[in-house]
């Protein structure tokens, strides 16, 4: 596809529950960005690959929270033993290369935990 | 003191007029800029970029950049009811494990009346 593409887009689940996001990123981009929304707030940075490596996880909220790409293209997000605070929209984007390229971001997928 | 602060809004301003988005940044060797504009419920969608100190003009948009002073705008010229959004100015980082790393600010949320 053109585009960033993020499934699933609408995620609801028990607390206790392990979830996996997908990420999809624009075909040929080399980096890949994770973030995460909470309602009415701005994005915390959460992860990035270069290629299929993770320079940076400072990001990651706990050790409940993993992350992989394979194939230097789809990444997924995992979060074990979901806990309500983990609610929120994950969205992943893609640049062309590390470094100061534009990021392009997908549509997300809303987590919500019960 | 926030990494990224933005003027915190609400921001409204009459159909036609100039709507003017300010953002300090502490990071004094970021070198990358970025506004994104952000509809309710959407994905941060990019507007600009911007690297060098001076203005940048793309059609209705002028982003402005003084590294001196550590400061970015965003000038919407013309504004249409349709620009009614959250605009998240966005820096880079420039070092280490943190070059294409994205800081966001909190956004300023703009309402343009017809």
């Amino acid at each position: 596809g053109a585009g960033v593409s993020q499934s699933p887009s609408n995620k609801v689940t028990e607390k206790g529950k392990d979830v996996e996001l997908r990420c999809d990123p624009i075909s040929g981009h080399t980096a890949l960005y994770w973030y995460r929304q909470r309602l009415g707030q701005g994005l915390e940075f959460l992860i990035y690959f270069q290629g299929n490596s993770a320079p940076d996880k400072s990001g990651l909220p706990s050790d409940r929270f993993s992350a992989e790409r394979t194939g230097e293209s789809v990444s997924t997000l995992t979060i074990q033993r979901t806990q309500q605070e983990d609610s929120a929209v994950y969205l992943c984007a893609s640049s062309s290369r590390q470094g100061n390229q534009p990021q392009h971001f997908g549509d997300g997928t809303r987590l919500s935990i019960l | 003191q926030k990494e990224v602060e933005q003027n915190s809004g609400p921001l409204s301003v009459p159909e036609g007029a100039i709507a003017s988005l300010n953002c300090t940044y502490s990071d004094r060797v970021s070198q990358s800029f970025f506004w994104y504009r952000q509809y309710s419920g959407k994905s941060p969608e990019l507007i600009m970029s911007i690297y060098s100190n001076g203005d940048k003009e793309d059609g209705r948009f002028t982003a402005q950049l003084n590294k001196a002073s550590q400061y970015v705008s965003l000038l919407i010229r013309d504004s249409q009811p349709s620009d009614s959004a959250t605009y998240l100015c966005a820096v880079m980082g420039a070092g280490g494990t943190s070059y294409g790393k994205l800081t966001f600010g909190q956004g300023t949320i703009l309402t343009v009346h017809p």
